[in-house]
Formats: structure tokens, sequence, C-alpha cells
């Protein structure tokens, strides 16, 4: 247990549908984190809130929207998602915004659009 | 464009074998150099973050090193064993603070 949840575990979604992924820590970390890992790709960070403002969004498409409510709570919201859109998708948090402070990762939500 | 490239990609070692595997980054304007154990339906787990050239940092048999100059990083396993299996991914810092990933080594440790 890293004390970095998500939910769901597994999604399958079809392209018009609506859906969110979320990430919950009770580390005290100040900084959450979404990373997308597509198969035979190294993990591609998405977007990085540091207390509570988003302070990257690595050009990711606008059917993603990620929203962080408080600095424990972060959700992907995901909107007319494409098939290349399939990928596990990984939520971490770290003390700080990284650099030099490790990060701890949830398990992941398997994404399938169908 | 800042790459990360891991090798070997994958590496299958008998128990009681001693592996290691390279991270070559970027040399210039760097910060910090990560390792990362990923085990098959687990999280990813921090196993090191170094920030000095030549630094050498060590967690029971897995110790890594690294050379900033030449932008690289060594992991070492001593006497691997099943439970070593994982996938050891390393990613760079520099200085826009993201962290970038490489592709991963995946070890598979025979018993």
């Amino acid at each position: 247990e890293t004390g970095v949840t998500q939910t769901p575990r597994h999604l399958v979604m079809g392209m018009t549908n609506k859906k969110s992924l979320k990430c919950e820590q009770h580390l005290g970390h100040n900084a959450m984190y979404w990373y997308k890992q597509s198969a035979k790709k190294p993990l591609e960070l998405m977007f990085v809130y540091s207390l509570e403002e988003r302070v990257e969004n690595n050009s990711v498409p606008s059917r993603f929207s990620p929203e962080c409510p408080n600095s424990s709570h972060l959700f992907l919201h995901l909107h007319t998602l494409q098939p290349e859109d399939s990928a596990l998708y990984l939520c971490a948090s770290s003390q700080e915004e990284q650099r030099n402070t490790e990060a701890f990762f949830g398990q992941g939500t398997r994404l399938t659009v169908v | 464009i800042l790459n990360v490239e891991q090798s070997p990609q994958s590496l299958h070692v008998q128990e009681g074998d001693s592996t290691n595997f390279t991270c070559s980054f970027p040399s210039s304007n760097f910060y910090a150099l990560h390792w990362y154990r990923w085990e098959t339906a687990k999280s990813p787990e921090a196993l090191f973050v170094m920030t000095l050239n030549g630094d050498e940092k060590k967690k029971g048999r897995i110790s890594a090193t690294l050379n900033t100059k030449e932008g690289y990083s060594y992991l070492y396993i001593k006497g691997s064993q099943p439970e070593d299996s994982a996938t050891y991914l390393c990613a760079f810092s520099g200085n826009t603070g993201k962290l970038i990933f490489g592709q991963g080594t995946t070890l598979q440790v025979k018993p």
C-alpha cells in the first residue's frame, strides 16, 4: 500500500461515454499527478497539480479534463475518447512538485475505449 | 526532445545471479535521477532519488550509482531473488521539474 488509491481499477467505455477516474491520497502531499502508460511506451506525464493549482498541462487533448478539488483528491474526467486513448492511467503524489522528492503511485486504472 | 534510455529492455537471470542495468539521460540541466521498481499488478515504488554526481545509494541488495557528467546511472542487484522480478524504471528530472521516464528494464529471476 503506497497511500495513493485509484478507482476504478478497470474501466471499459464507449467513445460517446463520459466517465471519471478518481485518485485519493492521505499522505499530506502537496503535489498530485496524472500519468499515462500506453503499450510499449514510457510513462508519460499528463497533468501536475501543486497546492490544488494546475501547474502543468503536457499538451493533453481537451477530451481529458483534470480536477483537483482539494489537496487529497484528483479526478480525471473523460469524454468522447478514442480507442487510442486505451492505456493504464496512473495517479501519483509527492511532498512537493517533483524534482528530488520521490513520487508515490496508485495502482492505476486500466482503461479500454471501445 | 529529452530522451531517457534504459538497457536492456528485458533480462532473465537465475536466482543468486547478480545483475545490473543502465539508464542514460541528458547530461545538461540535470536536477535528479529517480529509480522505481514496478511489480506486476502493483504500484511503482521509489527505490532511490539521486542528485549528486558520483552518488551511490544502497537499499538491501540493490544499489545505484550516478554519473551526471556523462549522463548515466547503473542499478545493481546482488544475489537476485525471485521477488526481485519486476520492471525497473528510471526517470530524469531537469530544470523544468518534470519527470521523464525511460521504458524500463523488465527483470525475471528464475528459481
